[in-house]
């Protein structure tokens, strides 16, 4: 089934990185857009960065311009993010989601179950 | 950026309710804006996209409406499973940008 999979969340402390990974299956990777969303404990959802279904475009949400890039590796349906210089407020679970297609695009229709990044 | 805000923050109601939710823009754009729903410790669902086309798989009880600054999501008939939060979400441009959130409690 089409399924995204998180992993590499954890604890850093305020200054270091992380990367973060999504694995994807069940559909053409290669061909969605994939974004990164992130929710901080308690709060709402803030959309982090989109990557293009070929890596060529990139957008990012103007908290984390210049600190977190993403990128993807469509050989290993996998994408990634990877985050330096975190911050205290940077601590949320970050969840990948796909595209929509067509009327849906720049809606997320599948997501991951979210990695925890607690920077303290 | 455009702006999005819910209203209500939350809403207490009984099952069978019509619950709407709105969320207005500070931009007006045509039909880009979908609605998510998220219940504790999951990941959120998209329910409607293009203001008001239902994702495969929801209930037709979930409906959308609008366009330009002003976009409303209508549940018919509230079910138990329907007790969550939900999110606006505008499609239109960069960045993306969410509603602060509509809690539904019984």
């Amino acid at each position: 089934q089409v399924q995204l999979v998180e992993s590499g969340g954890g604890v850093v402390q305020p200054g270091r990185s992380l990367r973060l990974s999504c694995a994807a299956s069940g559909f053409t990777f290669s061909t969605y857009a994939m974004h990164w969303v992130r929710q901080a404990p308690g709060k709402g959802l803030e959309w982090v960065a989109r990557i293009s279904y070929d890596g060529n475009d990139k957008d990012y949400a103007d908290s984390v311009k210049g600190r977190f890039t993403i990128s993807r590796d469509n050989s290993k349906n996998t994408l990634f993010l990877q985050m330096n210089s975190l911050r205290a407020e940077d601590t949320a679970v970050f969840y990948c989601a796909r595209d929509g297609i067509a009327a849906a695009r720049s809606a997320f229709d599948i997501w991951g179950q979210g990695t925890m990044v607690t920077v303290s | 950026d455009i702006q999005m805000t819910q209203s209500p923050s939350s809403v207490s109601a009984s099952v069978g309710d019509r619950v709407t939710i709105t969320c207005r823009a500070t931009q007006g754009f045509s039909s880009w804006l979908a609605w998510y729903q998220q219940k504790p410790g999951k990941a959120p669902k998209l329910l409607i996209y293009a203001a008001s086309s239902l994702q495969s798989g929801v209930p037709s009880r979930f409906s959308g409406s609008g366009s330009g600054t002003d976009f409303a999501l209508t549940i018919s008939s509230l079910q138990p499973e329907d007790f969550a939060t939900y999110y606006c979400q505008q499609a239109n441009s960069f960045p993306l940008t969410f509603g602060g959130g509509t809690k539904v409690e019984i």
